[in-house]
């Protein structure tokens, strides 16, 4: 069936350091890969997505890689900072008609170290 | 913050009661999906909804189940709860449609005593 995997389930990076959490999916037909971040007690909020024609995208200190061939996708995280300790969860979706129903990996708790 | 709403915010049940929740999507979105979200866990997909039909399961039983509304406000309601239930229930909605992104709403936190 369709599964996401995660790693590291957790992950402690000095202030200023880079993060990289990294996931693989095991449905080939998987076409849209968003990642999310949880605070506690809140709402997964999107950060950042990418879909299955582009291999990278980047948004200021964030940055998805795709390799669809070794069905593995990376969140890169640069410069961290105290404000991005987190939860952080991937996700694969393979939309078909109207569904896109999403698959969850296991979430990364990332802790920022001052 | 997204304009997805959800309803109640906490709840607690006993063993064996029934439980609605209710979500509001964002303005112009046409599909709600719902996840169980367990204590330490990624969100598990339950069901999605789409202009009032159900559109795709998960691995839940027939005590979950759900509707829709023509203003695509959405129900999820669970039967015969068990203590497993508990857990943080998440609906989230878009505009429909394959890889539309999902905005989820704060969740619902429910125990099952």
């Amino acid at each position: 069936g369709e599964n996401v995997e995660q790693h590291p389930s957790t992950l402690s990076v000095q202030e200023g350091d880079s993060a990289v959490i990294k996931c693989t999916y095991s449905d080939s037909a998987s076409n849209y890969f968003p990642w999310y971040k949880q605070e506690l007690g809140k709402r997964p909020q999107l950060i950042i997505d990418i879909r299955s024609n582009v291999g990278e995208k980047k948004d200021q200190r964030i940055a998805v890689t795709l390799n669809k061939t070794a069905k593995h996708f990376s969140l890169h995280i640069t410069e961290t900072q105290p404000e991005d300790s987190a939860v952080y969860f991937c996700a694969a979706s393979k939309g078909y008609s109207s569904a896109s129903k999403i698959i969850f990996g296991s979430g990364t708790r990332l802790s920022i170290r001052p | 913050e997204t304009g997805v709403t959800q309803s109640p915010t906490h709840l607690i049940k006993t063993r064996g009661q029934q439980v609605t929740l209710r979500c509001s999507s964002q303005s112009g979105h046409n599909t709600v999906s719902w996840y169980q979200q367990a204590l330490g866990q990624g969100p598990q997909f339950i069901f999605q909804y789409y202009r009032e039909e159900e559109n795709g399961r998960g691995n839940f039983p027939p005590r979950f189940s759900g509707l829709q509304f023509p203003n695509y406000s959405s129900e999820l309601n669970v039967n015969a709860l068990e203590l497993d239930d508990s857990a943080l229930y998440l609906c989230a909605s878009s505009l429909g449609g394959a890889r539309q992104t999902q905005y989820f709403g704060p969740g619902t936190r429910l125990l099952v005593l």
